[in-house]
């Protein structure tokens, strides 16, 4: 495509309920970022996909959160029982060959945990 | 670890003013620098970046920042705003080869007639 698609554009939950959040990257991006933006705050990596090498998790905030990246391409960030502090945008940018100067930002699946 | 300070969370400017958009960093080694713009209901848009070189560096929609190694700053400017300006704007910083920026807290540009 264009340029990083994320879905849905809006997602409201109940508490405890888990919800899965898509990114489709740039065609032929093999870098994959997740990040969180939370109000008054700035963006928080959450975890980064490479090709076929492991991901990095570093950023991920508890084991509720998860993500996976299929064939190379599509992730889903995965939050299961959500609480209200989950709450916030969820940023997707892809790269090529992880090149953090030319990092393209998807328009971010806005979650409110009610 | 690296952080980012943006030292103003609001800064309401009138159309055709300069404004100044405060970063300071806190690095010990070199550093990339970057400035994004994110429009309302918009994913992030690169401004402009430093990577080496000048320290006076361009970028789009006419705005430029300056590299401070000394102050650890790079404060971004624009000489005359308008009214599409109205953004929230974002400093970033990651350490050289590698894939992580670390994001300040971000500033609000709202721009007035």
């Amino acid at each position: 495509g264009a340029g990083v698609s994320q879905s849905p554009s809006n997602k409201v939950t109940e508490k405890g309920k888990d919800v899965e959040l898509r990114c489709d990257p740039i065609s032929g991006h093999t870098a994959l970022y997740w990040y969180r933006q939370s109000l008054g705050q700035g963006l928080e990596f959450l975890i980064y996909f490479q090709g076929n090498s492991a991901p990095d998790k570093s950023g991920l905030p508890s084991d509720r959160f998860s993500a996976e990246r299929t064939g190379g391409s599509v992730s889903t960030l995965t939050i299961q029982r959500t609480q209200q502090e989950d709450s916030a945008v969820y940023l997707c940018a892809s790269s090529q060959t992880g090149s953090i100067e030319k990092l393209f930002f998807g328009s971010g699946t806005q979650l409110s945990v009610l | 670890a690296q952080s980012v300070t943006q030292l103003d969370s609001q800064v309401p400017v009138f159309e055709e003013a300069p404004v100044e958009l405060r970063c300071n960093y806190s690095s010990s080694v070199s550093v990339y620098l970057f400035w994004y713009v994110q429009y309302p209901n918009q994913g992030l848009q690169l401004l402009l970046k430093y990577l080496s070189g000048s320290t006076l560096v361009k970028g789009i929609n006419g705005f430029e920042a300056e590299f401070n190694k000394s102050q650890t700053s790079f404060h971004l400017r624009k000489p005359s705003v308008h009214i599409s300006d109205t953004a929230e704007y974002f400093c970033a910083v990651s350490y050289q080869n590698d894939y992580k920026l670390s994001f300040g807290a971000g500033t609000t540009v709202t721009v007035r007639a």
